[in-house]
């Protein structure tokens, strides 16, 4: 079976710059999460999305990121601009029956 | 203000021996806990967990305690192995609420 697939793996921007993420989760899981590790902390939920819709971005900074999931599969996690603080690993999951299975992460980094 | 507190920031263990991971919480309403491993450059995976009606759970060389009188679990690694090195992150649960990591404990078995 088919990890949670995300791409790319690095990347590296200006601040005030723009970047967007991109993840394709293991087939069939209806749940999708974008979690931001900054380093030395643990992962932390910005959105999650149940088929195509949201269920919780409480904790998503709205004046910047952006995140979609049209058709409740693959997903888009945008920021705009970027910021110094916004470096971090970038973390997408996606779940079925309540476990949690991540990609590999897509680390950012903002210059 | 953190709900899951991972006090040690790393551990070194020789190879055979014991390695107890610990984490404590804040709020008594969460139900579910789980650990999760990560190596470098890969996202976090799924290792063992515990609902809040047992108070031990064995998989193995893995074994997690809860003592809910003292919003405390740990995680015993027996015997620990050179592949176990990794980063050790606990996370709750509780309800529809997402899941809440701590900051991890860098563990290193020394062979």
């Amino acid at each position: 079976e088919a990890g949670v697939a995300q791409s790319p793996r690095y990347k590296i921007i200006e601040k005030r710059q723009s970047v967007a993420f991109w993840c394709n989760p293991i087939s069939g899981h209806a749940t999708l999460y974008w979690y931001q590790q900054i380093l030395g902390q643990g992962p932390k939920l910005l959105i999650q999305f149940q088929n195509n819709g949201v269920v919780d971005d409480s904790q998503l900074p709205k004046d910047r990121f952006s995140a979609e999931r049209l058709k409740g599969v693959d997903s888009t996690l945008k920021i705009q601009p970027a910021k110094l603080e916004d470096s971090a690993v970038y973390l997408c999951a996606s779940s079925f029956t309540g476990k949690l299975f991540f990609g590999s992460g897509t680390q950012l980094s903002v210059l | 203000d953190q709900q899951v507190k991972q006090n040690s920031p790393s551990l070194s263990v020789q190879e055979g021996r014991i390695s107890i991971l610990n984490c404590d919480y804040t709020n008594s309403m969460f139900d579910y806990f789980l650990w999760y491993k990560k190596y470098p450059a890969e996202g976090p995976t799924f290792l063992i967990s515990i609902s809040s009606i047992k108070d031990k759970n064995e998989d193995g060389r893995f074994t997690v305690f809860l003592n809910k009188s003292a919003k405390h679990l740990s995680l015993h690694i027996v015997p620990s192995q050179p592949g176990d090195s990794a980063v050790y992150f606990c996370a709750v649960l509780s309800g529809n609420t997402p899941l809440v990591f701590g900051k991890g404990t860098r563990l290193s078995v020394i062979a």
